[in-house]
């Protein structure tokens, strides 16, 4: 079965520290693995995109790796910020015909002062 | 460049009644288009999606139906709500192309069933 798990379900930190969030999946063939990040009441919002070939992509304050032989993704966040409070989902898809684009339930992340 | 609306922003609406939620797309032709419910804490789940006018695949039985009577344009629907329909209702696009194509959200809607 098609699955994507995201831990921790939920994290608390202190502004200008670092997470990493996680991300495993068990979808195949693979074809791509994003990150986009939802603020409260809003639409999710693209932050990275990797393919099977690229190990990690950055986009500025946000790194995220792949490891696609055990089927692992995390999401570095350097010295966060308040506005980074949000819920962070990982998205994997699969490289067949058909819809196959599994959604994690995301890690929500508060950033506190 | 390419925008994604949706309207209403929130809705309250009593048990039975129906529902109508529009979403439009801008500055594409030929999106894909889809439909997602997320319920309180837990991840989007796919209703319907459309490669094209009039084409429409459901993901998940239930009393919701889609339309897509113009190549930009997607509704959800429903005759009757149920309690379990509340939830925040993205509409979303793609690239016309394969299913793993990255996809653009639009600002969601907010729907109390009460």
């Amino acid at each position: 079965k098609n699955q994507v798990e995201q831990s921790p379900q939920s994290l608390i930190i202190l502004e200008g520290k670092n997470c990493t969030l996680q991300c495993n999946y068990t979808v195949s063939p693979f074809s791509n693995l994003r990150w986009y990040k939802q603020d409260t009441g809003r639409g999710p919002v693209s932050l990275t995109i990797m393919t099977f070939s690229e190990n990690t992509k950055s986009n500025g304050r946000y790194t995220a790796t792949l490891d696609a032989d055990t089927k692992q993704s995390s999401l570095h966040i350097t010295a966060s910020q308040l506005s980074d409070s949000a819920s962070y989902i990982c998205v994997v898809s699969g490289n067949t015909g058909g819809f196959k684009t599994i959604f994690g339930a995301g890690t929500r992340l508060f950033v506190k002062a | 460049s390419q925008t994604i609306h949706q309207w209403p922003a929130t809705l309250v609406q009593p048990v039975g009644s129906p529902l109508s939620l529009e979403c439009t797309v801008e500055g594409t032709s030929n999106p894909n288009l889809y439909w997602y419910r997320q319920a309180a804490g837990r991840g989007l789940q796919l209703l319907f999606y459309s490669v094209g006018i009039g084409q429409i695949s459901s993901e998940v039985p239930q009393n919701l139906s889609a339309s897509r009577p113009q190549d930009r344009q997607f509704i959800l629907s429903s005759k009757k709500l149920l309690l379990s329909d509340s939830g925040f209702y993205l509409c979303a696009w793609s690239v016309r192309g394969p299913s793993y194509n990255e996809q653009f959200f639009g600002p969601g809607t907010r729907l109390t069933v009460l």
